[in-house]
């Protein structure tokens, strides 16, 4: 199974409120987890990206949990932003450069 | 540096027509995947090339096909086209082929009328 379950769909945060979003996949093969950042008319952005021997990433506001018994990883937003509404996706892949997305996040963040 | 440059931005095609898009890559970068994005199935792996050849293919029906050119730079096509191929195709480009980075561009938005 290739599937990667993305939740919540849609999320509303205040200024300054930590945003989080989760993922969990079903392939054990996976060994890439890539978050994008999509604005509209755009295409998704490269935000962080983890791989399994390590549980948490972090850069600047971003931090990628991951739970690799659990094979759910997650997406935490410090201090979110106005600036930071946009569509989010999780994505996974093993091997080579074919990602399997999540079904997106709309995040909007309230002033 | 210049990022991944898909052309055109916009297209309008009528059923039954066929239609080419066009990705250049980040110089350098010798890995090309497409994807479709549409508001229902969400972001779809249409297929990868690397070095001239097609590495993976996603699970799209014939009438969809690309080919990747000596310099890196992709094509994909679509013959027949439907109502429901209409969507954001989007090209990605990555420095090699193992679970690098994939930088993508801002896609061409396909409408089939």
């Amino acid at each position: 199974q290739q599937q990667v379950k993305q939740s919540p769909q849609s999320l509303i945060v205040q200024k300054g409120g930590i945003s989080i979003i989760n993922c969990a996949y079903e392939n054990t093969a996976f060994d890439y987890f890539p978050w994008y950042q999509q604005f509209p008319g755009k295409g998704p952005a490269l935000l962080i990206a983890i791989r399994p021997d390590v549980s948490e990433k972090k850069e600047g506001r971003f931090t990628i949990s991951f739970n690799k018994s659990a094979k759910q990883f997650s997406l935490h937003i410090m201090d979110s932003q106005p600036g930071d509404s946009a569509t989010y996706f999780c994505a996974a892949s093993m091997g080579g450069n074919m990602l399997t997305f999540g079904g997106g996040t709309r995040l909007m963040v309230k002033p | 540096k210049a990022g991944v440059t898909q052309t055109p931005r916009y297209l309008i095609k009528t059923r039954g027509q066929q239609v080419t898009l066009s990705c250049s890559p980040i110089s350098g970068h010798r890995s090309v995947s497409w994807y479709q994005q549409t508001p229902g199935q969400g972001l779809q792996f249409l297929f990868e090339y690397f070095s001239e050849t097609q590495r993976n293919k996603g699970n799209f029906p014939g009438r969809f096909s690309g080919r990747q050119f000596s310099n890196s730079r992709s094509e994909m096509n679509v013959s027949t086209l439907e109502l429901g191929d209409s969507a954001l195709y989007l090209c990605a480009s990555s420095l090699v082929q193992e679970n690098t980075e994939a930088f993508f561009g801002q896609g061409t938005r396909l409408t089939v009328v």
